[in-house]
């Protein structure tokens, strides 16, 4: 599959364990986030979301935390597996709020070793 | 899977040529986008549509044209191609506010 960045954070945990990938956001007023996964050679596939008025909502095996006073999103994966390995990305939507548009963030690639 | 299809899977073109992308989507999702991809830069919004005979600029337009005659089709040309445009392009429909559905995407090399 194509390289989705060579230059990404990488997060290399071990199989079982728990991981954590964390993204900063810089506008204040958004309200809207969601991550992304995105497998070799796939295009990103929707994870979980999360509102403003939230500051933590749980999925299957996955939990997103927000942090609004110091604008921070993370993504927890429970019992990481290798099939969890990817690229993740926060998105949001811009400043503008136009179109259902969203603004992707630069990603982290996570590795899970066996 | 089913729902957002892009064509072709690959493409190599010159420098100078035309092409142009296709996406098909299966359920009538009023919006779609087109994003690219590149080394270091992430996902990048090229044009976005809101319906059909209804198209917008994203971030990053410039070499680009778009239509939107049908609903289910947002197909997108490069009118000349360039070196700068080698990337992988991704297409996008939403299901439900911001939940987009990517298509698996069109790796371009432009040489």
């Amino acid at each position: 599959g194509e390289s989705v960045g060579l230059h990404l954070p990488t997060l290399s945990v071990q199989e079982g364990d728990n991981s954590i990938i964390n993204c900063a956001y810089s506008n204040s007023a958004s309200d809207y986030f969601i991550w992304y996964k995105q497998e070799s050679g796939k295009g990103p596939q929707f994870i979980i979301d999360i509102r403003s008025n939230m500051d933590k909502r749980q999925g299957q095996r996955v939990t997103v935390l927000l942090n609004k006073t110091v604008k921070h999103l993370s993504l927890q994966i429970a019992a990481t597996q290798p099939g969890d390995s990817a690229v993740y990305f926060c998105a949001e939507p811009p400043p503008n709020n136009a179109g259902n548009m969203l603004t992707f963030g630069g990603g982290t690639r996570l590795m899970v070793k066996p | 899977d089913a729902g957002i299809t892009q064509s072709p899977r690959y493409k190599i073109t010159e420098t100078g040529r035309q092409v142009t992308l296709m996406c098909h989507q299966t359920w009538s999702h009023s919006y779609m986008f087109w994003y690219r991809q590149d080394l270091g830069h992430g996902l990048r919004l090229i044009y976005y549509s809101a319906a059909a005979d209804i198209t917008d600029k994203g971030e990053v337009p410039d070499g680009y044209v778009v239509s939107r005659s049908k609903t289910e089709n947002f197909p997108l040309t490069l009118e000349s191609a360039t070196r700068s445009q080698t990337s992988v392009y991704f297409c996008a429909s939403i299901a439900v506010n911001y939940g987009y559905t990517f298509g698996s995407g069109t790796r371009l090399t432009v040489v």
